[in-house]
Order: C-alpha cells, then structure tokens, then sequence
C-alpha cells in the first residue's frame, strides 16, 4: 500500500473557526491533490500540488488554501468553516501526472455544525 | 475542460450476472482514462487504465474496460458479478495535472 496517511480521520467543528487537515506521504511523489467527495457529486478537486511551493486551484477552490513546505507534506486550510464544507476529503499522490495512477489516503470526514 | 458521464449512479445485478457499468468521456484530445472502485469507509482504489495502448484493458478481480473512440466510451464489464464486487465505482480522466471523476456508480449484487 502507497505510504498516505491523513489525519485528523475525523473532525467536528463550529462554523468560523479555521480547520487544517493533513497529508503526509512516504512515496516521494511529485504530485499531491485534494478532493472533496459529496454524495451526488463524486470526488471534485479542490487543489493540487506539483512540487514544493508549488500548487494550484480545482475546480472547487473558494474557500479553501493549501501549503507544501516539503515534499512529503500538503496542508490544506479551511480559513473559516462553513456547513457547506462538511465532506469527505481525500488525498491523493501520483508520481506521473496523466497516466499515473492516483493513490488515495483513506479519508479525512469533516462535519461543521 | 475534460469530463466524464456516468450513467446511472445505482446498478443491481445478481449474483453471477453480468456487470456493465457505463463511463462516456469528452476529450479533444486522446485521453487517459481510468476505473476505480471504492469499499466503504477507504479510500479508491485503482481497478484499470487506458493510457493508449490495448484498447481492451484488463483489470483486478476479474473487471475489464474497452476503450471505444468513435463512442467516447470506457465501460466497465465483469462477466458475473460476485457479492464481494459491491461498492462505487468512478470513471475518471486525466489531462495535464488533473485528472477528473465521474459522480461515480454504486453496485448493489444480490445474492
């Protein structure tokens, strides 16, 4: 198994106050993503990151930043909550973009009341 | 932008039926396409890829994929379904750093 591991697994909070959730890979893969999964709606992302220093918005970026200090690391920051940022997220890595395979951390579950 | 369609976000089969889960892309140019299947409560996992070379792709536990250009298509068929098949399962297709899902299919195998 790809070495993904996300944490917290599971998280209630308030809405307002600022959330982060982390990846942390073993794999030393170039390309780290985050998704958001919502019933109806599959997995849509919300960042990615293609090195160091180096990210981009998905399609569902409001509301949301992310940060990588180091190869193994991507944060990504709720500023302030809210109830429509109660999901599922997950992470992913991939050392080849386009025809690499997507490896999936086992999912970080957010509920913001 | 990419996308993928599936069609129909519930399937039943029986069990020993054969499976047919369907997945349409659009792509101006020739894409790389995937399957993935996701138990409950993980994380997905990959079950096969197109990336331009046999456009009959095999995959684990028994699933296979043919990709059809003059369709769009990439759908998913297993000849008969087994109870421990039942979960959802996403289209998805890649294009530059991103790679984009379809709202994906869950299977219900009865026994």
């Amino acid at each position: 198994d790809a070495g993904i591991t996300q944490s917290p697994r599971h998280k209630v909070t308030e809405t307002g106050t600022p959330v982060t959730l982390r990846c942390h890979q073993t794999e030393n893969h170039r390309y780290m993503y985050w998704y958001r999964q919502d019933p109806g709606h599959g997995l849509r992302l919300i960042h990615y990151s293609y090195g160091v220093k180096d990210t981009d918005k998905g399609e569902v970026s409001d509301g949301y930043s992310v940060s990588r200090s180091k190869t193994e690391d991507f944060l990504l920051t709720l500023e302030s909550a809210t109830s429509s940022q109660t999901s599922v997220y997950f992470c992913a890595i991939t050392d080849t973009s386009n025809t690499g395979e997507l490896f999936f951390g086992e999912g970080s579950r957010l509920t913001v009341l | 932008a990419q996308s993928v369609t599936q069609l129909g976000s519930h399937v039943s089969v029986s069990e020993g039926a054969l499976v047919l889960l369907r997945c349409n892309y659009s792509s101006s140019v020739p894409p790389y396409l995937f399957w993935y299947v996701q138990y409950p409560n993980q994380g997905l996992q990959l079950l096969l890829k197109y990336t331009s070379a046999a456009t009959l792709v095999k995959g684990i536990n028994g699933f296979e994929a043919e990709f059809k250009k003059s369709e769009t298509s990439f759908h998913l068929t297993k000849p008969s379904a087994h109870m421990s098949d039942a979960a959802e399962y996403f289209c998805a297709v890649s294009s530059g750093n991103q790679f984009y899902f379809g709202t994906g299919t869950s299977l219900t195998v009865i026994p």
